[in-house]
Formats: structure tokens, sequence, C-alpha cells
């Protein structure tokens, strides 16, 4: 069983849609994050929420809206999409992140 | 706030030969810190992980890291490298308050290659 999974994979859409991934741990962790990798590799943390709760949420623009409808899942919808959206976007789990964060296997996505 | 600079964006090496990976960090406060491996097209995977006492930590894949406080450093070392071990290897850290209790995001580095030649 995979821990944590995320939905779709790969996702090519056009800009200006709105798209959204989908995520979920059957780790029983409390705390669950979106990162987001570019094209150069370097990974960002968006979002964090711990039991729903929204707990860290860096610069991100306002286009893109995290919703945790439990403590097992946390989607990340996206408005009005631009090129620069073109991402790998990973969510993850931790229980506690002195025992590491476990990261799915990502979604590419591709803004054309 | 943290932030991390791996000193090698590519590391080459020939297949039983030793690797090391470079890894520094800065922060006003106290750091755990991470390596996670990325296989192509796969998410992220813990390898180890400092958090207190022994500055040697053992992971997993025959990786180790040593933290050195004093020259802000956690490099990851393996002594035979495998061809499957050629991969993207990203240190991270989270800082820590005075409690022991981590703030809970990562702050990663910009990842280096590794890839063992045959």
């Amino acid at each position: 069983d995979t821990a944590v999974s995320q939905t779709p994979k790969y996702l090519v859409t056009q800009m200006g849609n709105d798209k959204s991934i989908k995520c979920e741990q059957n780790l029983g962790h409390d705390t669950m994050y979106w990162y987001k990798q570019d094209s150069k590799k370097f990974l960002k943390i968006m979002f964090s929420y711990n039991n729903k709760e929204l707990i860290i949420n860096e610069t991100v623009p306002n286009r893109f809206s995290p919703k945790s409808p439990d403590k097992a899942h946390l989607n990340l919808h996206i408005n009005s999409l631009e090129l620069g959206d073109s991402a790998v976007y990973f969510c993850a789990s931790s229980q506690d992140s002195t025992l590491g964060i476990y990261f799915g296997e990502g979604s590419w996505l591709t803004v054309v | 706030a943290q932030s991390v600079t791996q000193l090698d964006s590519q590391v080459p090496v020939f297949e039983e030969a030793p690797v090391e990976l470079r890894c520094n960090y800065s922060s006003s406060v106290s750091v755990y810190l991470f390596w996670y491996v990325q296989y192509p097209n796969q998410g992220l995977q813990l390898l180890l992980k400092y958090l207190s006492g022994s500055t040697l930590v053992k992971g997993i894949n025959g990786f180790e890291a040593e933290f050195n406080k004093s020259q802000t450093s956690f490099h990851l070392r393996k002594p035979s490298v495998h061809i499957s071990d050629t991969a993207e290897y990203f240190c991270a850290v989270s800082g820590v308050n005075a409690g022991g209790t981590s703030y809970g995001k990562l702050t990663f580095g910009q990842g280096t290659i590794l890839t063992v030649h045959p």
C-alpha cells in the first residue's frame, strides 16, 4: 500500500484553467504538506496542515488554495493556471517532523 | 530562517568507489538535518537524519552522514557505491525551537546528482 498517494501523476492543461491535485496518506499522520519542485529541481514548501488546520502558508499566490477535509487528505486547487505554475508538486506527511517527512510520488503539472 | 547549500551540483563516480556529497547550512536557531534521495520520476525517500547525540548517523542503503556544528556541515558519505545509487540527493534542514520542537517545515538544498559509472 502506498503511504502517501497523490493523483493525478501527470497533468497537462491550458493556461487559464482550474485544476486540482488530490493527496491521501494512510500513515495516520497529523501533519500534511504541499511542496513545489521547480524546473531546476529546487524544492520549496507551500503549505502545511495539522489536523485540518493551516499552520504554514508560505508566500504563494492566492490562486493556490489547499483544502483538508480530514487529516488524511490534503488537496491542492489551482485557479487560473499560468505557465510558471508548471512544476512537480509533492504531497507529504509526518507525525512529528523530527521523525522525517514522507513524500508522495509527485504530480507533474505542465501548463501550455 | 534557514538555508542549505549543496556544494556540488553533479558528482560522477565509478562503481565501488567512495563518495561524499557535501552540504552546508546556516541557521539562527538549532536545527535538525536530513538527507533525502530522489530516483528519476519518483518522490523523495528519507535516507537519514540527525536530531541530536552522536554526530555520525547511519541511514539506509549503506549511507552515513556526519554533523559538524563548528563547520555547519552535514556531508553524506558511502564507502562503496553501486550503479543503483545513481539518483539526486537533497540535504534539508528544519529549525528547532528552544523546547526541541521542529518548526515543521524543511528547507532544501538544490540537490546533487550522483551518477555511478560501471
